[in-house]
């Protein structure tokens, strides 16, 4: 089983800031990694997949990065609507997601 | 774009078994696509717990969960369904269908499964 972990657990920002997600893999995942985004009450978003192709209607400001173990989301700047529970999923051994990265109004 | 719809919340008790439906609209239900079922318990993160491909009839369960998850296709309905027997208070979680290989671009709306004595 792969194992994804995600740092930090609680990110503190404000609107306009830059937030810098990351996401580790136990063993290497090629480029087989997406991001979500998810709301109380909604249901998750993909946002990018692929390790860094953003999904459809998905804006610019989000970017994903990375490969093998290591992997980043970056929003370049947080608009009120990005405050949120950002979790990565990984595809290469079935499928499991990360705990999650909650992204928090400073 | 293919729209999930899904079952209403449920409360069940510790030991019995719950089945939530999630009916697919818009696209082809038998082609070549798969569904998976993705629970959010409070707490926790998201945990994909199984898959179905309706054209080939075959499903498939994360080891956590074989022996007590079922999940099945009605073509003709167009309807995946989720059946998870034994339950537990850690089942407590909201299911979400979901539809795509190998990342879920549409997700049904959620049902909240509660059990409880």
């Amino acid at each position: 089983e792969i194992v994804l972990t995600q740092s930090p657990a609680t990110l503190s920002l404000s609107p306009g800031e830059r937030a810098t997600l990351s996401c580790r893999a136990s063993q290497s995942v090629n480029t087989y990694l997406a991001w979500y985004q998810h709301k109380p009450g909604q249901a998750p978003r993909l946002l990018i997949y692929d390790a860094s192709t953003r999904a459809t209607g998905i804006p610019a400001r989000f970017s994903g990065s990375g490969s093998g173990t290591d992997f980043t989301l970056t929003i370049s700047s947080l608009e009120p609507e990005d405050f949120a529970v950002y979790y990565c999923q990984q595809r290469s051994n079935w499928y499991s997601f990360g705990q999650g990265t909650k992204l928090e109004i400073k | 774009q293919v729209q999930l719809v899904q079952s209403g919340a449920e409360v069940q008790k510790p030991g019995s078994s719950v089945r939530i439906s999630c009916k697919a609209s818009g696209g082809s239900f038998s082609a070549r696509h798969t569904f998976s079922w993705v629970r959010k318990a409070p707490g926790q993160g998201l945990e994909w717990m199984g898959r179905v491909v309706p054209i080939f009839h075959s499903s498939e369960y994360t080891q956590k969960f074989q022996g007590r998850l079922t999940i099945t296709a009605d073509d003709s309905t167009s309807t995946v369904y989720l059946e998870l027997s034994s339950l537990r208070s850690d089942d407590t979680a909201v299911y979400y269908c979901t539809k795509g290989s190998p990342y879920f671009a549409d997700w049904g709306q959620g049902t909240l499964v509660t059990v409880s004595s």
